[in-house]
């Protein structure tokens, strides 16, 4: 298994550009998450997913949009890329019950 | 409504020497409980986690936390530290029995020293 799998590793975006941050489980894991860390801070949820073809909002959504259209995807999408959405985004799969898998990390800069 | 306070936002020890890093916590439900790793650059690791079973629980590394009900309490402890701790560490809630949203406390960084 490879587990948590994310694309790309690094981006530098210029400001209002758009871009899609990949994420791929070959747990089939129902639930799917998107994390942002902060410099200095812990994780903030964005937006997660409790199966294929639902989502949810979670703590700071705004700016970001994703789409579950598989168990095994869920995509981060950026439209106007803002500086304050500089950051390392991390995809994360669970179980029912159980403990969350995290993904490498993407981190992302924009100028 | 769940929150997570981690005490120390950094802590420094010698190798050798014990590792505590303290965790208190807030839940309106029975809470689970984890403690995750980041090295440099890296993704989190899961180190241990408590879900009602045994209120002390043993993790990878020769970690272990042990959950304490009355103080609401919840922190890391490592008898020997090592070189390779050196990381940031995140003491992490969510409801127990149900897959929720889980809340990050602000983190720990621990130094070791030769």
């Amino acid at each position: 298994n490879a587990g948590v799998t994310q694309t790309p590793k690094f981006r530098i975006l210029k400001i209002g550009q758009s871009m899609t941050l990949q994420c791929t489980q070959d747990m089939n894991h129902n639930y799917m998450y998107w994390y942002r860390q902060d410099p200095g801070m812990g994780l903030k949820l964005i937006y997660y997913s409790v199966g294929a073809g639902i989502t949810d909002k979670g703590e700071v959504p705004n700016g970001y949009n994703v789409s579950r259209s598989t168990t095994e995807d869920f995509p981060l999408r950026l439209e106007l890329a803002a500086p304050s959405q500089t950051s390392v985004y991390f995809c994360a799969s669970s179980p029912l019950v159980g403990a969350w898998f995290f993904g490498p990390g993407t981190r992302l800069t924009v100028l | 409504a769940q929150s997570v306070t981690q005490l120390d936002s950094h802590v420094s020890v010698s190798e050798g020497t014990p590792v505590l890093l303290r965790c208190n916590y807030s839940s309106s439900y029975s809470p689970s409980l984890f403690w995750y790793v980041q090295h440099p650059n890296k993704g989190l690791q899961l180190l241990l986690k408590y879900t009602s079973a045994a209120t002390l629980v043993k993790g990878i590394n020769g970690f272990e936390a042990e959950f304490k009900k009355s103080e609401t309490s919840f922190h890391l402890t490592k008898p020997s530290a090592h070189m390779s701790d050196a990381a940031e560490y995140f003491c992490v809630v969510s409801r127990s029995y149900n897959t929720d949203k889980l809340i990050f406390g602000t983190g720990t960084r621990l130094q070791v020293f030769p």
